[in-house]
């Protein structure tokens, strides 16, 4: 089955530092990418769709200078958290839709996620 | 605004019997929903996608029912298990082709 790699799983950083997070679809390629965030018994927030040799686009409210999200191959995309602070503290997410699927509507493939903990 | 509303009251039952969570919508005109389940420090996993079109979808002890006039999709675990002790989420397409999810329901399953 198709399978999503996120890294780290768990980071923890100083405030104003930043954090790299790494998205892979390992057995699938993936033109678009999704980054979610999720707080402590909250629902999934998704934060920013990322497309492979474009920019991505950012939710409302979603600081696009804040988390940089690159996609430069069909396997890998990556969101960098920079000037970290604790509030930024949370579980980020990624997943991908196989693009040889059924479309827009096939179901999502997920990383296992990031805890990302800011000090 | 759109909304998915599910029940966030955890949900617990014994072993054996059918788990029922449910799944409300606002503001939606969906082809599809879809239901995962996610455990603690994990990323979803994909269960069912049920279309517009289909009243009911099984896939071994999970039913999933969409009625699109009530705007309401039944998700129902039978025979449960302790393993099946879990966060399920509802969640339908968004204008953008990625997934809005509801809260998501917690299911306790005790032996």
């Amino acid at each position: 089955g198709a399978v999503v790699s996120q890294h780290p799983s768990r980071v923890i950083c100083k405030s104003g530092t930043s954090v790299k997070i790494e998205c892979r679809s390992l057995d699938f390629q993936a033109t678009t990418m999704f980054w979610y965030r999720q707080f402590p018994k909250q629902s999934l927030m998704l934060m920013a769709t990322s497309n492979e040799g474009s920019k991505a686009t950012y939710e409302q409210g979603v600081e696009k200078d804040k988390f940089l999200i690159n996609h430069a191959s069909l396997t890998l995309s990556t969101l960098t958290v920079t000037s970290a602070h604790p509030e930024d503290s949370s579980f980020y997410i990624c997943s991908a839709r196989d693009q040889a699927g059924a479309g827009s509507n096939s179901p999502l493939h997920f990383g296992n996620g990031t805890r990302l903990t800011v000090t | 605004s759109q909304k998915i509303e599910q029940n966030s009251e955890a949900l617990n039952i014994q072993e054996g019997k059918t788990a029922t969570l449910t799944c409300n919508y606002t503001n939606y005109s969906p082809a599809y929903l879809q239901w995962y389940r996610q455990d603690p420090g994990r990323g979803p996993v994909f269960l069912l996608l049920i279309r517009e079109n289909e009243k009911e979808k099984r896939k071994e002890r999970l039913k999933v029912t969409f009625d699109t006039t009530l705007k309401q999709s039944l998700f129902h675990i039978t025979a449960s298990q302790p393993a099946d002790s879990a966060t399920y989420l509802c969640a339908l397409t968004n204008s953008g082709y990625a997934l809005n999810f509801g809260k998501g329901t917690s299911l306790l399953v005790t032996p």
